[in-house]
C-alpha cells in the first residue's frame, strides 16, 4: 500500500543548530502537507506544496517538494526551543485524492 | 471564523464499558470530517472519514464506528471498549479532501 516515510524519528540539537526531516513516498504525490504538534497537543498545519519542485519559506522554515513529487523535505535554520514538537508530513497520493498519507512524525528536541 | 471543539477532553474508562466521543464544528459547512487516534509517541491512524451526513468511511477494522448525525457533528463510539483502545482521539476537518486540515484539541482516552 501507499507509504509515507519520514527520518529521522527523534532528533535532538542544541539551540542554534540547524534542522532537517524528510520525507519519502513510495507513489507519486499530488500534493504535500506538513504540521507541527507541540508536546500535549494537537497537530497544527504549516504548509501545503503543490509543484514538483517547489520551496517555499516560513521566517526560518524552508520546505521543498521533489522534482518528481516523491519526497519532501523540511529545514529548520538556527533552531529555538520554540520548535521544539514533532513534525509530520502527510501526502495526497495521486491516484487517490480522499486520503491524506501520513509520515509519523519526526521528533525534535531543542537543548538550550 | 472556523473553530472545532471536542469533548471531553480526558476520559478513563473500564474495559468492556461503552465510548462516546463529539466533535463539533462552527463556520463551515458541509466539511470533511476525521476521526484519528495516536498512541503515545507515535504517528497519526486514520479511523474514519466523512464527506457528508451519513456517509462514513472506515480505515481499520475494529470495535469502533462514526456517525455523522448532522452536518457539522461527528461522534466516535464503541460498544465495548478494549485496553487496546486507549490513545489520544482527534478529529479533524477540512474544505476539501485535498485541502489542509485543522484539528480539535484532542481526547486522551485510557482504558483500564
Amino acid at each position: 500500500g501507499q507509504q509515507v516515510m519520514q527520518i529521522p524519528q527523534y532528533q535532538h540539537v542544541q539551540e542554534g543548530e540547524d534542522f532537517t526531516t524528510y520525507c519519502n513516498s513510495s507513489t507519486t504525490l499530488s500534493n504535500i502537507q506538513w504540521y507541527k504538534q507541540r508536546p500535549g497537543g494537537h497537530p497544527v498545519f504549516l504548509i501545503q506544496l503543490v509543484k514538483s519542485g517547489e520551496v517555499k519559506k516560513q521566517k526560518r522554515l524552508t520546505f521543498q517538494f521533489g522534482e518528481a513529487k516523491k519526497n519532501s523535505s523540511l529545514h529548520i535554520t538556527a533552531t529555538q526551543t520554540t520548535d521544539v514538537g514533532t513534525y509530520f508530513c502527510a501526502g495526497f497520493d495521486a491516484g487517490n485524492n480522499r486520503k491524506l498519507i501520513w509520515g509519523l512524525g519526526t521528533s525534535l528536541a531543542v537543548n538550550p | 471564523s472556523q473553530t472545532i471543539h471536542q469533548w471531553p477532553a480526558t476520559l478513563v474508562q473500564p474495559v468492556g464499558s461503552p465510548l462516546s466521543l463529539e466533535c463539533t464544528v462552527e463556520g463551515t459547512s458541509n466539511p470533511n470530517l476525521y476521526w484519528y487516534r495516536q498512541a503515545a509517541g507515535r504517528g497519526l491512524q486514520l479511523l474514519f472519514y466523512s464527506v457528508g451526513i451519513g456517509q462514513i468511511s472506515s480505515e481499520v477494522p475494529q470495535n469502533l464506528s462514526a456517525s455523522r448525525p448532522q452536518d457539522r457533528q461527528f461522534i466516535l463510539s464503541s460498544k465495548k471498549l478494549l485496553l487496546s483502545d486507549s490513545g489520544f482521539y482527534l478529529c479533524a476537518w477540512s474544505t476539501e479532501s485535498y485541502n489542509e486540515q485543522f484539528f480539535g484539541p484532542g481526547t486522551r482516552l485510557t482504558v483500564l
